[in-house]
């Protein structure tokens, strides 16, 4: 089990609507990257913050936002709630995001459904 | 297309029988390779993480082998076992951007 919480572990929403996930890093962890993963597939890189800077996205429409708090603690938001967004939302630190090798844990998931 | 695929798709077993999992890969420049365990409903827990150099790498009864030449990956899983039920998931890091691709995963069942 690793240090990375999230909440909610699940959520309904309906279309249109705005969802926050939050995360918990792991102790002594400043760089935090979310994914999502849809049914079956592996997680898509959506971004990356590193000491509350967005370091790296992926191809996500801007309706996908984050933020990174002091504590390295972090939120994605998704507004305009699509139908395509259900998916579990994962969230995972590292030490840094200097090192290939570094290791990313991750949290259990946010299962998101949109109806 | 995909830059990391894995094959089969899904796959039962009988418990304590050997399984092999493939993973090609077209990601470069390569970084390093890691397997990862992800039971239903769960986050991902890295069983093992091989660069350019390694072989091979064990973790208990996962084995996993890496041929950097050919770009594929194996996971071997020896005596498996009920908990061993499960998605495994290849990802391969590049060195430019750290960035990871991950593979769609194997969902291996165990059966008694």
């Amino acid at each position: 089990e690793t240090g990375v919480t999230q909440s909610p572990t699940h959520l309904i929403k309906t279309r249109g609507q705005q969802v926050t996930l939050r995360c918990s890093s792991q102790s002594g962890h400043n760089t935090v990257s979310w994914y999502q993963q849809a049914l079956g597939q592996g997680p898509q890189f959506i971004f990356q913050y590193y000491r509350e800077e967005e370091n790296g996205r992926g191809n996500f429409p801007p309706r996908f936002s984050g933020l990174q708090f002091p504590n390295y603690s972090s939120e994605l938001n998704v507004n305009a709630l699509e139908l395509d967004d259900s998916a579990l939302y994962l969230c995972a630190s590292s030490q840094t995001h200097l090192d290939p090798g570094n290791e990313q844990f991750f949290g259990p998931g946010t299962r998101l459904t949109v109806l | 297309k995909n830059q990391v695929e894995q094959s089969p798709q899904s796959l039962i077993i009988l418990e304590g029988k050997n399984c092999t999992l493939q993973c090609n890969y077209t990601v470069s420049p390569f970084s390093n390779l890691r397997w990862y365990k992800q039971d239903t409903g769960r986050g991902p827990v890295s069983l093992t993480i091989m660069t350019f150099s390694e072989n091979t790498k064990s973790n208990g009864r996962y084995t996993a082998t890496l041929d950097a030449d050919t770009k594929q990956s194996s996971l071997h899983i020896t005596a498996s076992q009920l908990s061993d039920s499960a998605s495994y998931i290849c990802v391969v890091i590049r060195s430019n951007d750290y960035k990871l691709s991950f593979g769609a995963g194997t969902t291996v069942t165990v059966r008694a």
